[in-house]
């Protein structure tokens, strides 16, 4: 089975860019939810998506927005790049909501100048 | 604010001996806990979660302790073996909103 997959793996914008993260979850798996990770900050949640509906949303300016399709891939972008959202982008997908164990892509690393 | 944070950002811990890493939560609400092992270039990886209604849950080589009172999570491997380094994360889901918030992180370091 395979896992969770996320394109590109690296990415290098300028500021003011605009950016769109892919996440395709393990086959079977409708949420997916978004992180993103940075050396100061941790692991930090952005948004859950579940049957192609914004679930949950973290402490994010509106600049970072997604979205999910019928076969429950997710996308997400980032409008107008701050060098401050250079980080490691990482998704994850659950079969269902709640208290269900969550698999990690290996991340999209966007790097900022 | 929420926040679930760890003790120590790194833990160096010879080869064969136990692992021990401690794990503090501030929202009591939390019913469901988690623990994750992150190796370099790679995504966080599921170890083992624990309900609230349980205060002991191992796997292989691995156990989770949660103890309510003081909020307090650790995790335990034993044996730690070279391919358990990796950076170890506490997380919490408040059961009012399905969030999950996760600590810092700890480096565990095997010695040889």
């Amino acid at each position: 089975k395979a896992g969770v997959t996320q394109t590109p793996r690296y990415l290098i914008k300028t500021r003011g860019q605009q950016v769109t993260l892919s996440c395709s979850p393990i086959s079977g798996h409708r949420s997916v939810s978004w992180y993103q990770q940075t050396p100061g900050q941790g692991l930090q949640f952005l948004f859950e998506y579940f049957s192609e509906t914004q679930r949950n949303k973290g402490n994010f300016p509106g600049r970072f927005s997604g979205r999910q399709f019928s076969n429950s891939r997710s996308e997400m972008n980032v409008s107008t790049l701050e060098l401050g959202d250079s980080a490691l982008y990482l998704c994850a997908s659950s079969r269902d909501r709640g208290h269900n164990e969550q698999f990690f892509g290996p991340g999209t690393r966007l790097t900022v100048l | 604010g929420e926040s679930v944070g760890l003790h120590l950002p790194t833990l160096s811990v010879q080869e064969g001996d136990n692992s021990i890493i401690n794990c503090a939560y501030s929202n009591s609400a939390s019913d469901y806990f988690i623990w994750y092992k992150q190796e370099s270039g790679k995504g966080p990886q599921f170890i083992i979660d624990i309900r609230s209604n349980m205060d002991k849950r191992q796997g292989q080589r691995v156990t989770v302790l949660l103890n309510k009172t003081v909020k307090h999570l650790s995790l335990q491997i034993a044996a730690t073996q070279p391919g358990d380094s990796a950076v170890y994360f506490c997380a919490e889901n408040g059961n009012r909103d399905d969030k999950i918030i996760f600590g810092k992180g700890t480096r565990l370091h095997i010695l040889p």
